[in-house]
């Protein structure tokens, strides 16, 4: 069974880069899509972006000058980094997998609580 | 983008029937899937491509559905089915979320 877990700092200050990670066990993410979603105070989504199994990219054009996601394939973790982050960011970021023959995102982590404050 | 619109909030005793709706602003084809969101929970997949049950998935749940209306089902209603549904699109570039609906069961 599929599992996945962020990790990063709970507390980013404003202009500075938020990092995390999503460490994912039971699946190599060499298949399939793993994408990052965040959910707003409020509860609006907003999807971000994906990385697909052989490393290329898809972004949200909304986040696309500042966002990047990246992947280790031998400690099978994708990483999330967002610039400049604003008090607009502050969120629970989501990872997941993203089944593309489904179009769904069908496996999820429990999420990682972060705020952006001076 | 996709705007997807949920009505906020809805209440319904066990045992009831529950039809939640989402409405796109453009065509979805039928690329249209339901997460529910219990509270402190992660989302999890109920029904994807408009209609089809996620395994493991308890068949009061069903949804319908292609272009631009969209419905998930309950029935009937359990005490457990207390969450926050949301739609979410992938026809369109970027994907797009609904809003949200929450149940409460009375």
């Amino acid at each position: 069974e599929v599992q996945l877990q962020e990790s990063g700092p709970g507390l980013v200050k404003p202009s500075q880069s938020l990092s995390l990670t999503c460490s994912v066990t039971g699946y190599s993410i060499t298949s399939n899509y793993w994408g990052w979603i965040r959910k707003f105070p409020g509860n609006k989504m907003e999807w971000m972006g994906y990385i697909s199994y052989s490393g290329s990219t898809s972004y949200n054009p909304s986040l696309k000058s500042r966002i990047s996601i990246t992947r280790d394939t031998s400690k099978n973790q994708f990483f999330l980094q967002l610039n400049s982050v604003t008090t607009e960011d502050t969120a629970t970021y989501y990872c997941a997998r993203y089944v593309r023959v489904r179009d769904v995102m069908d496996a999820w982590g429990q999420g990682a609580s972060v705020t952006v404050s001076s | 983008d996709t705007v997807l619109t949920q009505s906020p909030a809805l209440a319904v005793s066990p045992g009831e029937r529950v039809t939640i709706s989402c409405r796109a602003s453009e065509s979805v084809s039928t690329l249209m899937h339901w997460y529910q969101q219990k509270p402190g929970q992660q989302p999890t997949l109920l029904i994807y491509l408009a209609s089809n049950l996620e395994s493991g998935v308890p068949a009061r749940f069903s949804g319908s559905g292609s272009g631009t209306d969209f419905t998930l089902t309950i029935d009937p209603v359990e005490a457990d089915d207390t969450a926050t549904y949301y739609c979410q699109q992938s026809w369109n570039d970027p994907f797009t979320f609904g809003s949200g609906t929450k149940l409460e069961i009375k």
